[in-house]
């Protein structure tokens, strides 16, 4: 079936230097959203990436949609301990935005 | 508004008790969703609904109903829980236009 591939799994970093995590896809993806988990908390969703090479940015947050759509990445850059928390990409693939596949989700650890 | 809310916020059943999460939106949204989740696997969708009335089977039904006689509720049902039903469920709404995802704070379930 369609599946979603985050990696890494985890990442610890020192408050200030960049994180990036990657999603990837064997089929191509339709519409990547991708959100954030805080620790004991609910997703909160942060975009929504539609079109092939597609980026957008979020104060020190980028978004990218790859060229093939079979993958797409979220980079942070200069890490804050707000930063801390899971991140999922998930997508529609062919069964509309009521069948979202997640991701398993990157967990995040910033060391002060 | 309140947005997505969820009750209870933890449970504790013994095999083969039922139960029913409750699941309530504010926001309007014709599109709600239930998801579990359990640790390194990110979200798996159960049943969602696309308005009152309607409703349809997500990745893994097997074990849970639902029914949506208003907009606003979205109950899910345990028939007969089972320790592999131990998990964090999540209740979603959805926006139509932008297609966000709101996410309830979740129920904590333990199944002994």
């Amino acid at each position: 079936g369609q599946q979603v591939m985050q990696i890494p799994q985890y990442q610890h970093v020192q408050e200030g230097e960049d994180f990036t995590t990657y999603c990837n896809s064997s089929t191509t993806l339709s519409n990547i959203q991708w959100y954030k988990q805080r620790p004991g908390g609910h997703p909160v969703f942060l975009i929504q990436l539609v079109k092939s090479g597609e980026v957008k940015k979020q104060k020190r947050l980028t978004f990218q949609f790859g060229e093939a759509k079979k993958n797409s990445s979220l980079h942070i850059t200069a890490t804050q301990t707000t930063d801390v928390g899971t991140y999922f990409c998930a997508d529609s693939f062919s069964g509309g935005y009521n069948k979202l596949i997640f991701g398993a989700g990157t967990r995040l650890a910033v060391h002060p | 508004n309140a947005g997505v809310t969820q009750t209870p916020k933890f449970q504790v059943l013994k095999t083969g008790q039922s139960m029913t999460l409750q699941c309530a939106q504010d926001m309007n949204h014709e599109y709600m969703s239930w998801y579990r989740q359990d640790p390194g696997m990110g979200l798996r969708l159960i049943h969602y609904s696309v308005g009152a009335g309607i409703t349809d089977q997500g990745e893994v039904p097997n074990g849970y109903n639902v029914s949506r006689s208003t907009t606003e509720d979205f109950p899910l049902r345990l028939l007969s829980a089972a320790p592999s039903q131990t998990s964090v469920y999540f209740c979603a709404s959805r926006d139509s236009t932008y297609n966000e995802q709101f996410f309830g704070p979740g129920t904590r379930l333990t199944v002994l």
